[in-house]
């Protein structure tokens, strides 16, 4: 039973225009959340993460909001550049983040000039 | 700035040999495991440490095995390697111990293939 869902495999979005990534959650104890950016052959690296206390956290162009009566949480990227083209993994932890991260199966993101 | 070091980065096995995978971080985190990446399935934990000496299993742990003797260094060992184990190794670590959520940091990978 997956508990960090990612129903998009892949998502194409115009260059300047906003990408916005799902991820579903159902363990209801999570309540800490990071994303992820992978580029082929590289290790996954840190976007941007939000605790179960606040329902929005932005840092620059990436914004995630949670949403835990929908067991939800989205990133989204505005403005999309080329660069942002990668594979997008959303992770949850049920102990405040401080280890055993369960990820989902991430959405590849195709910005197009 | 050597954060996470994975060795070796491609290895390819026959079935029923043995390897190990080496991780080594020199961020004094406490917290570090491992994850295999396959193609649709994301990333899935194998094994994690909390702490030296400490190790449990995650999602996918049948088949490999790990030690933690020191806080800089968690190898993660395939006992006699499968086909099925054929796949792209993550290790990964991270402070552990702050209660206000932890940054996880990757090592660059391992690809692993078995024939």
């Amino acid at each position: 039973d997956q508990q960090v869902k990612q129903n998009s495999p892949s998502l194409s979005v115009q260059e300047g225009r906003i990408s916005i990534l799902n991820c579903d959650y159902t363990n209801s104890m999570f309540d800490y959340f990071l994303w992820y950016k992978k580029y082929p052959a590289e290790g996954p690296t840190f976007l941007i993460s939000i605790s179960s206390i606040k329902d929005k956290n932005e840092d620059g162009r990436f914004t995630v909001f949670l949403n835990k009566s929908a067991k939800h949480l989205s990133l989204h990227i505005v403005p999309s550049q080329p660069g942002d083209s990668a594979v997008y993994f959303c992770a949850a932890s049920a102990n405040s983040g401080t280890y055993k991260y369960i990820f989902g199966t991430g959405t590849r993101l195709k910005v197009l000039a | 700035n050597a954060g996470v070091t994975q060795t070796p980065k491609f290895q390819v096995l026959k079935t029923g040999q043995s390897m190990t995978l080496q991780c080594a971080q020199d961020m004094n985190h406490e917290y570090m495991s491992w994850y295999r990446q396959d193609p649709g399935m994301g990333l899935r934990l194998i094994h994690y440490s909390v702490g030296a000496g400490i190790t449990d299993q995650g999602e996918v742990p049948n088949g490999y095995n790990v030690s933690r003797s020191t806080t800089e260094d968690f190898p993660l060992r395939l006992l006699s390697a499968a086909p099925s184990q054929t796949s792209v190794y993550f290790c990964a670590s991270s402070i552990g111990s702050s209660i206000s959520g932890n940054t996880i940091y990757f090592g660059e990978g391992s690809w692993l293939t078995v024939v």
